[in-house]
């Protein structure tokens, strides 16, 4: 099964507004991910947040991590039409390989 | 500096045909890792390799073996291809962050 899973499943918005997902994961981590992958293209690292931070910025994103509630979140601010894409968050428990949730489709309509 | 290489970029096969899907990566990374990609089922992992002359099964290794021929090169074969392998298959190398190639898309019929 998938140790992150993202919500929503997929969210259209207006350029200009934020679009906020969430991930949900079930073991301790050392490090939460998120990807980016446009459609027919590889994924593509965004940013890492470490289980002892709880906020972190990166441009017009915003990642936030509650490892008590074992959550993450992913803000993108001011949406432009090229940020639509398949946003993915991964899991670093130190043990294996990353684990990735199922992905939520970004759909920016300008 | 190309990142992380695959090849190829398409392929169909019959059902019972072999194959292998090449990777290649030039940022002296350890860890390389092959993961498959079905719609609506994010990436699952087939194999990884922690270290050169290693390799472990993930969560869908049935099916499929791999070499990790050297630091750069991780391959993965198809050695009896099924309908049930066609998928878009990624490679990817982490230090920390992982790179990942552009992906083959596989059409096993």
């Amino acid at each position: 099964s998938q140790q992150g899973e993202e919500d929503p499943q997929a969210l259209s918005i207006q350029e200009g507004e934020n679009a906020t997902m969430n991930c949900s994961y079930k073991t301790s981590i050392n490090n939460l991910q998120w990807y980016r992958q446009n459609s027919g293209r590889g994924l593509v690292h965004l940013i890492l947040i470490r289980s002892n931070e709880r906020e972190k910025h990166s441009g017009r994103l915003r990642v936030t991590l509650d490892t008590s509630k074992k959550s993450s979140s992913l803000l993108i601010t001011a949406s432009r039409a090229a940020d639509t894409a398949s946003y993915f968050c991964a899991t670093d428990t130190g043990r294996r390989a990353l684990t990735f949730g199922s992905g939520t489709r970004l759909q920016v309509q300008p | 500096n190309a990142g992380v290489t695959q090849t190829p970029k398409f392929q169909v096969l019959k059902t019972g045909q072999s194959m292998t899907l090449q990777c290649a990566q030039d940022m002296n990374h350890n860890s390389m890792y092959w993961y498959r990609q079905d719609p609506g089922m994010g990436l699952r992992l087939i194999y990884y390799s922690a270290s050169e002359g290693t390799t472990d099964k993930g969560e869908v290794p049935n099916g499929y073996n791999v070499s990790r021929l050297n630091k750069r090169e991780f391959s993965l074969r198809l050695e009896s291809a099924a309908p049930s392998q066609t998928s878009v298959y990624f490679c990817a190398s982490t230090y920390t962050e992982a790179f990942f190639g552009q992906g083959t898309r596989l059409t096993v019929v």
